[in-house]
């Protein structure tokens, strides 16, 4: 069964102290994995794509790499601004999938100041 | 910045009762989903639209849900006989192509069932 699993399910920062969220990912085929946040009562917002090993991706404080079995999000220097829950999704590449994400529960990250 | 849009933010409905969802995608964009997310737990697929037909749907859509895009701007989520298990907040969300590119989300609508 594809499975994205994500850890640690919630982490707590002094704002500046940096950190790393992981995304491990169980699928046979995958066509590209995604990064998200999500405010309180706010949809997915889109943050990265990453398609292939080896592949990274920054925005601002962020930045998204990418292995065979995971992925991770690393916030260097956060604010309390970047608290919020980011979900990893991932896009299959076989079984006829037409683009449907399977995400992860979340990693509900809180900065404090 | 396009954004995806949602009407209502919140729907208060009577078990038993139908419910239509709406949304209106970012408007270049030619395909089209729905997901859900029951308190607590992921966000879940429910069905994607593309040329005006279904082209996938997972086993949560059963056969009380349908999607219609009634005209050039709109994509919508009818339920049609409501239960208590479809308490939830409903995403719509849309992108340009398929392969890679990204979906965008609303801010979804909750949905909840007395």
């Amino acid at each position: 069964e594809d499975q994205v699993t994500q850890s640690p399910e919630a982490l707590r920062l002094q704002e500046g102290e940096s950190s790393s969220l992981n995304c491990s990912y169980t699928v046979s085929g995958l066509r590209g994995l995604f990064w998200y946040r999500q405010d309180p009562g706010k949809g997915p917002e889109f943050l990265f794509t990453l398609y292939s090993a080896g592949e990274e991706k920054e925005k601002e404080r962020l930045k998204a790499t990418l292995t065979k079995k995971e992925s991770f999000l690393h916030i260097t220097a956060p604010k309390p601004e970047d608290s919020a829950t980011y979900l990893c999704a991932v896009r299959l590449n076989y079984g006829g999938s037409q683009g449907n994400l399977i995400f992860g529960k979340g990693t509900k990250l809180s900065v404090k100041p | 910045e396009p954004e995806v849009t949602q009407t209502p933010s919140h729907q208060v409905t009577q078990m038993g009762q139908e419910v239509i969802l709406r949304c209106v995608p970012i408007s270049n964009h030619l395909y089209f989903y729905w997901y859900r997310q029951i308190l607590g737990q992921k966000v879940e697929f429910l069905v994607s639209f593309y040329n005006n037909e279904i082209s996938e749907k997972s086993e949560i859509f059963d056969d009380q849900f349908s999607v219609e895009r009634p005209d050039g701007s709109n994509f919508t989520l009818k339920i049609r006989s409501t239960k208590l298990e479809d308490s939830a907040m409903y995403f719509c969300a849309s992108s340009d192509l398929q392969g890679n590119q990204p979906q965008h989300f609303g801010d979804g609508t909750r949905l909840s069932i007395l």
